[in-house]
């Protein structure tokens, strides 16, 4: 049961800003939104999670609509080293709910 | 720190051998989960220990897959008898609380030949 989408795959130019768009339409009050990714034959990893306010740090940015329907992470200078299986995940902050997740998209940086 | 811990990398065994795969998760996290990669079905999770203790295994595709946490530093996923569909990567994963970010280990490739 799917609570976000993510396109499948996008190319980004390296140096240029990756925008990785999801789609969490039957988001509840009380769920955040995390994003991993995971680089080939790594396990995954985390990059950044809000609630509803835009937040950032050293890895990204993420921006949440104002419905909280959907969000995009924003890579600002994406290098060849971006290149992975980034997964947008809504989970509950509260009580005993793991991490479920999806198929994600494969963000591919080009030279 | 060193991370999570994994045992062994790779893995490669025949037909109703039994496998146990092994997990150190990071120092003072309460939290650890078992996952399981394959392309098709991507990253599912298994079950996951909070304190120790077993909180949801729904997760376990079949009795023959058990796992176990005897103390808050190692956690053992076992399979018997193995299987050549049990064939993907198995990642372990810690964190302080089931809710907060998890850190992953760097996975088992299993093959059952």
């Amino acid at each position: 049961d799917a609570k976000t989408t993510q396109p499948p795959s996008m190319d980004c130019a390296e140096g240029r800003a990756a925008n990785l768009p999801c789609n969490h339409s039957t988001i509840s009050g009380n769920e955040y939104v995390y994003w991993y990714r995971q680089i080939h034959s790594q396990g995954p990893q985390y990059i950044i999670h809000g609630l509803k306010n835009n937040e950032t740090n050293e890895m990204a940015s993420l921006i949440i609509t104002e419905d909280r329907k959907s969000s995009t992470l924003i890579l600002p200078h994406a290098t060849l080293r971006d290149t992975a299986v980034y997964y947008c995940i809504v989970r509950e902050w509260s009580g005993n709910t793991p991490l479920v997740f999806g198929k994600g998209t494969r963000l591919s940086v080009i030279a | 720190d060193a991370g999570v811990i994994q045992s062994p990398r790779h893995e490669v065994t025949e037909m109703g051998q039994e496998v146990t795969l092994r997990c150190k998760p990071i120092s003072g996290h309460n939290s650890l989960f078992w996952y399981r990669q394959t392309m098709m079905r991507g990253l599912e999770l298994l079950i996951y220990f909070n304190n120790n203790v077993p909180i949801d295994d729904s997760g376990m595709p079949e009795d023959r897959f058990s796992a176990k946490m005897p103390n808050a530093s190692f956690s053992t996923l076992k399979i018997q008898p193995s299987e050549p569909r049990d064939s993907a990567v198995y990642f372990c994963a810690s964190s302080s609380l089931v809710n907060e970010k998890l850190f992953f280990g760097s996975g088992t490739q299993l093959s059952v030949l």
